[in-house]
């Protein structure tokens, strides 16, 4: 079935760790987005990709890196520089109709030890 | 700036009909849409509006007035499996397809 896959579901860091959060799709969409979520809050934008090889800073990117080197995958680093990086993930992505439908996938949760 | 605001929560009972507001202020946008999120779950894409007017989709309706910077989700004969978040998120015209997304509004239903 066609859909986006988020990797791992619960991740624990410690302080002035690195991870990596995978996002795959499946759905052959160009448009690829990280937002995250904080507990009673809305989503905020991280980063966003129209096409392979390309990306933007949304509206919360620092402390944050992505990469965009297959169509399929776009992974989000949560570096040691965020300050806050506890909370849930997701990841979603958009076809070229005009449906204004995002298809997200089931989050990852960070928590910070 | 870009910001879109809804009320924090809203109650109401098994069958009745809800509303949810969403008031927006920014330039460039052109068109809103509606995600319901349950508890732990990803969000659920529930209507777009590309155009000022009403759209319906089964129990759900939304609304848009750009001209007004308002919006809004109409749930008719509510169930308790509507108890989620709603969402409404702004379609910005940067050249590409950014949204933004409102605060959120809990909606618990009621027996």
């Amino acid at each position: 079935d066609g859909g986006i896959t988020q990797s791992p579901k619960y991740l624990f860091r410690k302080e002035g760790q690195n991870v990596t959060l995978s996002c795959e799709q499946n759905l052959n969409h160009d448009a690829m987005y990280w937002y995250r979520q904080d507990p009673g809050q809305g989503l905020r934008l991280i980063y966003y990709s129209q096409i392979v090889n390309d990306f933007q800073k949304g509206d919360i990117a620092e402390g944050y890196s992505v990469s965009r080197e297959k169509k399929e995958s776009f992974p989000l680093t949560v570096t040691s520089a965020q300050k806050n990086p506890t909370a849930f993930y997701l990841c979603a992505s958009k076809g070229s109709q005009n449906t204004g439908e995002l298809f997200f996938g089931e989050g990852s949760r960070l928590t910070v030890l | 700036g870009q910001s879109l605001e809804q009320p924090s929560e809203v109650t109401a009972v098994e069958g009745a009909i809800v509303q949810i507001n969403c008031t927006y202020q920014t330039s460039g946008f052109y068109g809103l849409s509606w995600y319901q999120q349950h508890d732990g779950g990803a969000p659920t894409f529930l209507s777009y509006n590309a155009l000022d007017g009403l759209e319906e989709t089964g129990r759900f309706s939304s609304f848009l007035s750009r001209s007004d910077s308002y919006g809004y989700l109409l749930l008719q004969e509510l169930q308790m499996k509507d108890s989620a978040s709603y969402f409404c998120a702004g379609h910005m015209n940067t050249g590409f397809q950014k949204l933004v997304f409102g605060t959120g509004t809990r909606l618990l239903v009621s027996p």
